[in-house]
């Protein structure tokens, strides 16, 4: 079966530090993987999706970037971290089929 | 554009009566996709049920259903015999043709189930 994870679950980073989140997914190849944004009690905002290993598309000018090294690997980063960042990230993959997600456990991130 | 709008920040209903989780949508593509997913208070996202814009009959998934009336572009949420662990934040999503790769998410609704 099919499993992601991210890591880490929880982060606290100073403003101007950079950021690594990863996401991983097993069971399954050549899934496409987007990374979401939720800020404190609001929806899902789409950052990036990947439809394969270096395509990566950016829906939303932002301090943030993200790199596919690796078909079942999906990184999010950023150089130098705002307040506005902080939030609750979530790393999906789907089939392409119905579009259905499938999420990991998520990532909070608080910048101080 | 697709748009999705979810009217009710907060609802709730007692524990073993049925509830409601009203969704409208907005999108110029004729084929598309509804989802529910419920978000525990874990924070993890958990899929509920899926709709197709071409589906003549409304989709069930045990207690969930989703009542589809694709004139008036809804898609509600129908959670019957509600259990304490149906207490969570409910979002509904929706995907176009043209971009089955993206889903589009409402704001939410919080449910909350009393005893």
């Amino acid at each position: 079966s099919q499993t992601i994870h991210q890591w880490p679950a929880t982060l606290v980073q100073p403003v101007g530090s950079p950021l690594s989140l990863e996401c991983t997914v097993e069971g399954t190849s050549n899934p496409n993987l987007y990374w979401y944004r939720q800020a404190a009690g609001r929806g899902l905002q789409l950052l990036f999706y990947s439809v394969g290993i270096g395509q990566i598309s950016s829906e939303v000018p932002q301090n943030l970037s993200a790199s596919r090294p690796q078909d079942r690997q999906f990184i999010l980063s950023s150089k130098k971290l705002l307040l506005s960042d902080s939030g609750f990230y979530l790393c999906a993959w789907s089939t392409g089929d119905t579009g259905e997600l499938f999420f990991g456990e998520g990532s909070r991130l608080t910048v101080l | 554009a697709q748009k999705i709008t979810q009217t009710q920040p907060g609802m709730f209903v007692q524990e073993k009566e049925a509830v409601t989780l009203d969704c409208t949508y907005d999108t110029s593509d004729p084929s598309y996709g509804l989802f529910w997913y419920k978000q525990p208070s874990s924070g993890e996202m958990i899929f509920l049920i899926y709709q197709g814009s071409y589906d003549q009959q409304n989709a069930t998934e045990g207690r969930y259903s989703l009542n589809f009336q694709k004139a008036r572009k809804s898609a509600n949420l129908v959670i019957s015999a509600s259990q304490l662990g149906d207490s969570a934040m409910y979002f509904c999503a929706m995907n176009s043709g043209g971009s089955n790769y993206k889903l589009t998410f409402g704001k939410g609704t919080l449910l909350t189930v009393n005893p």
